[in-house]
């Protein structure tokens, strides 16, 4: 079956780091890839996606690029923000998106000043 | 504001009992989808509704079940609860069955005790 491995964290970085969360999935066919993004007490709101091989998706100085080879999908930010603090889910479908989405468990991000 | 409502944003029930959860997809969204989050299974996509019709299946339990009403509102009915039931249950909307990008609501807290 599908499944999707992320690093749990929590990840701590101070304001203006790079920042990298690992991604890497199993899938059968040719599955979409997504991030999506919790601030407490919210629902999880979409945050890029991909939808082929070698696609890159980017929204707010985050990107991350779809490597069929490698079965990856890192989410990358040049320079963090406090406000940046949030947990960060990786997740794909390979039915684009109608049988539902498998989620990697998060990863939570703390950014300090 | 997603679009999404949920109610009732807490719930706090015993063991055994029956509750109700509900859905109000975004305006135009057809597709509502339930997941269920919790600490030791992460986010597992439940059922997915389309125009009143169920599409898809994920990891529901038989003591849970779901319906799309005409007006597009969704219920999700867990029934005979257990301690293990407790999380937090979401709620997604998309324009048509084909997802992804689809938006969250901000989710339901169930606790059983």
């Amino acid at each position: 079956g599908n499944s999707v491995t992320q690093m749990e964290g929590p990840v701590t970085l101070s304001e203006e780091a790079f920042l990298t969360i690992n991604c890497t999935y199993t899938a059968t066919g040719y599955p979409s890839l997504f991030w999506y993004v919790q601030y407490p007490g919210e629902g999880l709101q979409l945050l890029l996606k991909a939808t082929k091989a070698d696609d890159k998706g980017s929204n707010k100085g985050f990107e991350a690029t779809y490597r069929k080879e490698t079965t990856s999908f890192h989410l990358e930010k040049g320079s963090v923000q406090v406000s940046d603090s949030a947990v960060y889910f990786c997740a794909l479908s390979d039915q684009g998106g109608a049988d539902g989405l498998t989620f990697g468990k998060g990863t939570h991000l703390i950014i300090q000043p | 504001d997603s679009g999404v409502t949920q109610t009732p944003k807490h719930l706090i029930t015993a063991t055994g009992q029956r509750v109700t959860l509900r859905c109000s997809p975004r305006s135009g969204d057809l597709s509502v989808y339930w997941y269920q989050q919790s600490l030791d299974q992460g986010l597992q996509f439940l059922i997915q509704y389309y125009n009143g019709e169920e599409r898809a299946k994920g990891n529901i339990l038989e003591r849970f079940s779901a319906q799309q009403f005409p007006d597009l509102h969704s219920e999700l009915n867990l029934s005979s609860l257990e301690l293990g039931d407790s999380a937090l249950y979401f709620c997604a909307s998309s324009r048509n069955y084909r997802g992804p990008g689809y938006t969250f609501g901000s989710g339901t807290r169930l606790t059983v005790v």
